[in-house]
């Protein structure tokens, strides 16, 4: 089955213990994409990734690191967790080209952290 | 980023009523792209429906459709013969180059269907 899976789905930590939180794909897509979701807020991006090895910062890089090292993984790292940091994380995956840029983005099930 | 605005936070439907939820964003581009996100409380995003600047032709699925103005950079979803099973939050996303072909996001709008 096509899929993006997160783990954990959740997460309950305290401010300054580093986490990660892993992202899989099993569709070869490309570009992948890591967005959290606060209320009122809509879903903002914190980092996305074109390819192995190429990433760069969305709208809310602040506090967080990524690595692309495989073409289906994409985890995100809380160095050191804060409070403000705590929110619903999806991660998002979809084929890239040039022909095919309103390609779907397939969502995983949603990770929700609570930094204490 | 693209701003993408969401002017209704709320809208109530009945059933078998049709309903039109209101997006409108703002670009300098000729060249984008522009989705309908449905989020039921499962959390789960679900693709809705997708629009592709280029075209003229409003983009319909089954009861989903859209009034896509690019003039007026308006892009409405209009869901008819609501079900029960509607009832979510509905996202509108926006995506092109100068995005990085990241989603923009709207704040959504909570869709109430009642019986």
């Amino acid at each position: 089955e096509a899929q993006v899976t997160q783990n954990p789905r959740y997460l309950i930590t305290v401010t300054g213990k580093k986490l990660t939180v892993t992202c899989s794909q099993n569709m070869n897509h490309e570009y992948m994409s890591w967005y959290r979701q606060d209320p009122g807020l809509g879903l903002r991006q914190i980092y996305y990734s074109m390819n192995v090895e190429v990433t760069d910062k969305g709208d809310v890089p602040e506090g967080y690191k990524v690595s692309r090292k495989e073409k289906r993984n994409f985890p995100l790292i809380l160095e050191s967790p804060s409070p403000n940091q705590t929110s619903l994380y999806f991660c998002a995956s979809s084929l890239f080209s040039i022909q095919e840029k309103a390609n779907e983005q397939f969502f995983g099930p949603g990770t929700r952290l609570t930094v204490l | 980023a693209q701003t993408v605005t969401q002017s209704q936070p709320e809208m109530s439907v009945q059933e078998a009523e049709t309903v039109t939820l209101s997006c409108t964003y703002d670009t300098s581009e000729s060249d984008y792209y522009l989705f309908w996100y449905k989020q039921p409380p499962s959390r789960q995003m679900i693709l809705v429906i997708r629009q592709e600047a280029y075209k003229q032709q409003n983009a319909t699925e089954n009861r989903f459709s859209v009034n896509f103005q690019k003039a007026a950079k308006s892009f409405s979803l209009k869901i008819s013969d609501s079900q029960l099973g509607d009832a979510a939050m509905y996202f509108c996303a926006y995506r092109s180059r100068d995005s990085g072909y990241a989603l923009n996001f709207g704040k959504g709008t909570s869709l109430l269907v009642t019986p």
